[in-house]
């Protein structure tokens, strides 16, 4: 049983350049979630999804775009990296909006 | 705006002794508060949660306990153990700005020395 699985799992980027975190749930949750975690700042809000077709933005989206075609997938778009991107990337689902995340195992993020 | 506090960074506690982890919270709409675990390399995982109704909610080792009117609550672990050793987060879900949303606190570290 996968649960939420995240690629890759470590990346270094060069300033300006762009990449797509992949994010995949086989739980059939509706609700989808994208965190970044920085030393001192915890679990910060991106994006999140609650079904196909539907996606919001969290507490710190600029830079980052993200969309829902399935239910299964939920990949977050980096157009062009700046170094305030290094970060830990952690994906989550849920069956609904108030139930418990599950969490991927996350990517590690480097832009030099 | 933190609207969500963990005030200690880390924590060391002995084996077999009680753990207690703070939270405080500034948003009187948040209704429903988890404690996640995360060791490192790792996504968070699921502890246990409260419901804004409840003042105490306990799962074997682990107990929860609310205080709506200080807007705080607390994870005590008992006794500790040191597969214990990890970072927590306490997640408050409610009304931020105009849509519900689970707001995560900074986390703290504790360590269960032997």
């Amino acid at each position: 049983n996968a649960g939420v699985t995240q690629t890759p799992k470590f990346q270094v980027l060069k300033t300006g350049q762009s990449m797509t975190l992949q994010c995949a749930q086989d739980m059939n949750h509706e609700y989808m979630s994208w965190y970044r975690q920085d030393p001192g700042m915890g679990l910060r809000l991106i994006h999140y999804s609650v079904g196909a077709g539907i996606t919001d933005q969290g507490e710190v989206p600029n830079g980052y775009n993200v969309s829902r075609s399935t239910t299964e997938d939920f990949p977050l778009r980096l157009l062009s990296a700046a170094p305030s991107q290094t970060s830990v990337y952690f994906c989550a689902s849920s069956p609904n909006l108030r139930g418990v995340q599950y969490f991927g195992a996350g990517t590690r993020l480097s832009v030099l | 705006d933190q609207q969500v506090k963990q005030n200690s960074p880390s924590l060391s506690v002995q084996e077999g002794r009680i753990s207690i982890l703070n939270c405080d919270y500034t948003n009187s709409m948040f209704d429903y508060f988890l404690w996640y675990k995360k060791y490192p390399a790792e996504g968070p995982t699921f502890l246990i949660s409260i419901s804004s109704i409840k003042d105490k909610n306990e799962d074997g080792r682990f107990t929860v306990f609310l205080n709506k009117s200080a807007k705080h609550l607390s994870l005590h672990i008992v006794p500790s153990q040191p597969g214990d050793s990890a970072v927590y987060f306490c997640a408050c879900f409610g009304i931020t700005g105009t849509a519900s949303k689970l707001t995560f606190g900074t986390g703290t570290r504790l360590q269960v020395t032997l």
